[in-house]
């Protein structure tokens, strides 16, 4: 099936500084990538839908100025927590969407990156 | 919007024997109800998936039923084993573009050896 890569898998950083998380399709072309925000034992949060090439659309309630999105490519959409607090520690999924007669012409078939869990000190 | 509850929260069954866990949703526009499995510290993984044409769907130990008028889906697992231990999350989603994808709230499910 379709492989989403999601890095880094684990990051620890201090109050106030900004956590970048890459999320990559790497045998088919995402024009969309969708973030997702996962408390313990919970189920997953959109918080937003990254579209290649133009401005990604936030769920509401979620800060677009602290969760930015970049989907620069086909392949590479990034998700920046800016200014970590504790309360952004979290697991964050990406997961995105083969287009019908892309290699493996999954259609709806949603495939997840193996996760980032946040911890913020 | 859709919504989608999913029971039980919590499931333990004994090694071999059958877990169901089941979906309701309210949007009759949802075509498309896929399951997911996911093991602690990763992200979901597409275990099977069920078409609103298609009333059933087997997969080896693994199978989804459909019943589109009243609304529900369930998975099915047979045999169960203990790596079949993890947190499975239903979904539905109406297809056509990038449609939003709707989660159950999931079910952590125990086999005991």
């Amino acid at each position: 099936g379709a492989v989403v890569s999601q890095h880094p898998s684990r990051v620890i950083c201090k109050s106030g500084t900004s956590v970048k998380i890459e999320c990559r399709s790497l045998d088919f072309q995402a024009t969309t990538m969708f973030w997702y925000r996962q408390f313990p034992k919970q189920s997953l949060m959109l918080m937003a839908t990254s579209n290649e090439g133009s401005k990604a659309t936030y769920e509401q309630g979620v800060e677009k100025d602290k969760f930015l999105i970049n989907h620069a490519s086909l392949t590479l959409s990034t998700l920046t927590v800016t200014s970590a607090h504790p309360e952004d520690s979290s697991f964050y999924i990406c997961s995105s969407r083969p287009l019908r007669g892309q290699g493996a012409a999954v259609g709806e078939k949603l495939f997840f990156g193996s996760g980032t869990q946040l911890s913020v000190l | 919007g859709e919504n989608v509850e999913q029971h039980p929260s919590t499931l333990s069954v004994q090694e071999g024997d059958s877990a169901v866990i089941k979906c309701t949703y309210s949007d009759s526009a949802s075509n498309y109800f896929p399951w997911y499995k996911q093991e602690l510290g990763k992200g979901p993984q597409l275990i099977i998936d069920i078409r609103s044409n298609v009333g059933e769907k087997k997969d080896q130990r693994i199978a989804v039923t459909l019943n589109k008028t009243a609304k529900h889906f369930s998975l099915h697992i047979t045999e169960t084993q203990p790596e079949d231990s993890a947190v499975y999350f239903c979904a539905a989603i109406a297809s056509g573009g990038y449609q939003k994808v709707t989660f159950g709230t999931g079910t952590k499910l125990q086999v005991i050896p």
